[in-house]
């Protein structure tokens, strides 16, 4: 079965400090990792995926396999970045997951002045 | 050029009515996707279609039926309405089902009240 944790459900950073959203999987195959932001009512739009390896509006992602983690982390934050941060996971063909992403339970980011 | 469109965007109805929310892509890709988002901003599929076939049901009440005309398209409609309803619901596309390097795209999304 895919499971994605995010343990917190609410962030509070201010603006300009270090951010860090925690994300955990469990995934017997191959996945990947994927991040979604969502801005306040708005569509939820692909961050990062792990395969990438990119940066994107300064936030990156490190799939770490061995601590089963791909956290989400900005060095300084911005106010703009204040939305809802999901952590998804989407499974390979061969153990039938490749149809689904999976989705954490979301992280809400407040960046405050 | 909106990819993945949702009508209606907001939509307030009362309790044992039926509705449908209707879907279209128009980035040619193969695999559409019904999620449903919850008051406590869970976010949760229920249905995929690939090239109009069923691919995936995830345990969601038969008052939900998906129709896929056209790989384009992906419209829910449900039935007998109840509270436990509201919620955002968002379509989504891919090019395939699976694959790596695959991405699945959102639709705005639609604000669906029951009173």
């Amino acid at each position: 079965a895919q499971r994605v944790t995010q343990p917190e459900k609410l962030l509070s950073v201010f603006k300009g400090a270090p951010v860090e959203l925690k994300c955990n999987y469990s995934y017997s195959g191959s996945p990947e990792l994927f991040w979604y932001v969502q801005y306040s009512r708005q569509r939820l739009q692909l961050l990062l995926r792990h395969i990438s390896r990119e940066s994107i509006k300064g936030f990156t992602a490190d799939l770490n396999k061995g601590e089963t983690s791909f956290h989400l982390k900005k060095p300084f934050a911005q106010e703009e970045d204040s939305a809802m941060y999901y952590c998804a996971l989407k499974g390979d063909v061969l153990t039938g997951g490749g149809n689904k992403l999976t989705f954490g339970t979301g992280t809400q980011l407040k960046v405050e002045l | 050029d909106t990819a993945v469109s949702q009508t209606p965007k907001y939509l307030v109805t009362q309790m044992g009515n039926d509705k449908s929310i209707k879907c279209e892509q128009n980035l040619g890709h193969d695999t559409m996707y019904w999620y449903k988002q919850d008051s406590k901003k869970f976010l949760k599929i229920m249905f995929s279609y690939n090239n109009k076939e069923l691919i995936i049901n995830e345990t969601v009440p038969n008052r939900f039926s998906p129709k896929s005309p056209d790989k384009a398209h992906l419209n829910l409609h449900i039935n007998s309405l109840e509270l436990g309803d509201s919620a955002v619901y968002f379509c989504a596309s891919s090019q395939t089902p699976g694959g790596a390097g695959n991405t699945i795209y959102f639709g705005e999304g639609s604000w669906l009240t029951v009173v």
